[in-house]
């Protein structure tokens, strides 16, 4: 089993709509969730985090978290071109603090 | 505020020859990693440092890769000999240190493509 995990896509949504993009993970200890975006040939940048069972909301952005179930996940709300890119979940180790990657959904957002 | 900046940004090698990649972290970042990104794949961590101290180095493949940061600032990485298996792309990235590790952010370089032939 994967450390983190996160369908590799392409989901594809009409601009406007809502995406939902879905991490699960391993590890019960996990302290903190991130949540990054990366552009083709780009370096990943932080969309947010969030380390609190529930919402956590940032402009169209939103994390949630359920520890319970071990499971993380970003909606975005009215989706834009601008937002196509691969969406990577990133889980704090408990142990080290390192983070530990999933292998990114890739979003398209169609015009 | 300057960002992470990593060099070269590119590098085409041969495989068996080495490499080194160099990398600056933000002004007063006393955390530095180094991610190796395999297309397709979610970064992987290769090493930790805080401050010129290494934290983690568990998945550093050691026979061929070694790292340091002497001065506890800028780093360098290197792959000696390299295989096919390390074209990837290669990134920096640094991080404030806050007496915890929960909401610590991590900014990322632009990162250093290599390809192996």
């Amino acid at each position: 089993q994967k450390e983190v995990e996160q369908n590799s896509g392409p989901l594809s949504v009409p601009e406007g709509a809502i995406a939902s993009l879905n991490c699960t993970y391993s590890d019960r200890g996990s302290q903190s969730f991130f949540w990054y975006r990366q552009y083709s040939g780009k370096s990943p940048e932080l969309i947010m985090f969030i380390y609190s069972n529930g919402d956590k909301e940032d402009g169209r952005f939103t994390a949630q978290l359920n520890k319970a179930s071990q499971y993380v996940s970003l909606l975005i709300r009215d989706s834009q071109p601008s937002d196509s890119a691969t969406y990577l979940c990133a889980v704090r180790s408990s142990n080290t603090g390192k983070l530990i990657f999933g292998q990114g959904t890739t979003l398209q957002v169609k015009p | 505020e300057a960002g992470v900046a990593q060099s070269p940004r590119y590098k085409i090698i041969e495989k068996r020859q080495s490499v080194a990649f160099w990398c600056n972290p933000i002004s007063g970042h006393a955390t530095l990693y180094w991610y190796q990104q395999i297309l397709g794949q979610g970064p992987k961590l290769l090493i930790q440092f805080q401050n010129n101290g290494v934290v983690d180095d568990s998945q550093l493949p050691k026979d061929r890769f070694s790292a340091e940061r002497l001065k506890g600032v800028d780093s360098t990485l290197k792959i000696q000999p390299a295989k096919l298996e390390d074209s990837a792309v290669y990134l920096c990235a640094s991080s404030l240190w806050t007496g915890n590790y929960v909401n610590n952010e991590q900014f990322f370089g632009p990162g250093t493509r290599l390809t192996v032939l």
